[in-house]
């Protein structure tokens, strides 16, 4: 099993949809966790922490459920620059190491 | 707040041919330091990790080496390139707490 997984997707999805993404994780001591965004060729770039209690930002909100090992992140009301790879991050201290999900593409259509 | 350096940007290398690529980390001291690499439309593989100088632990078996010289400089290298090495190679760092790490630019490795 992947330390880190992730839906590839592609999500297409129209202007203004909502759309989610989850990613799960194989270490339950795993402590901090984060979604980034990657646009093509680009390195990717911090878009939110993701906390025990939820975190929004805007039309953005990431959730955590370590009981399930899993986190969330959702985009209400879509843009057409919201187009891009989205990455979950894991850090697990104890291994000095942070996993990378393999992204999910998204593309907003107008 | 930190910075990471990674350089070239680009580079495109014949099959047999030796690699170096240099990561420098600006604005912290001692930091863990990673390389990742990225085939074209994948995920990002973590390669190496670093905690300190001289401390080099390796994820996977493969043709790359990395080397820690400096407290802030993290080296990528090869011996004899192959086709498989082709990739996005990223150095990163954390860059603490909610903030989570900083990359640097990256560089577009094509082996010919």
């Amino acid at each position: 099993r992947k330390e880190v997984e992730q839906d590839p997707g592609p999500f297409n999805v129209p202007e203004g949809a909502t759309v989610a993404f989850n990613c799960t994780y194989s270490n339950s001591a795993s402590q901090s966790f984060f979604w980034y965004r990657q646009d093509c060729r680009k390195e990717p770039k911090l878009l939110m922490s993701v906390y025990s209690s939820g975190n929004e930002d805007g039309r953005f909100t990431a959730q955590l459920n370590r009981a399930s090992q899993y986190i969330s992140l959702l985009i209400r009301d879509s843009k057409l620059s919201d187009s891009a790879t989205y990455l979950c991050v894991v850090n697990t201290p104890s291994a000095s190491k942070i996993i990378f999900g393999s992204g999910t593409r998204l593309s907003i259509r107008p | 707040s930190q910075t990471i350096h990674q350089w070239p940007a680009t580079l495109v290398q014949p099959v047999g041919s030796p690699l170096s690529l240099e990561c420098t980390v600006e604005g912290t001291s001692n930091p863990n330091l990673y390389w990742y690499r990225q085939a074209a439309g994948r995920g990002l593989q973590l390669l190496f990790y670093s905690v300190g100088i001289g401390q080099i632990s390796s994820e996977v078996p493969q043709n790359l080496s990395a080397s820690r010289p400096q407290d802030r400089q993290f080296i990528l290298s090869s011996k004899k390139l192959l086709l498989s090495d082709s990739g996005f190679y990223l150095c990163a760092s954390p860059a603490g707490g909610r903030y989570g790490y900083t990359f640097g630019s990256g560089t577009r490795l094509t082996v010919v």
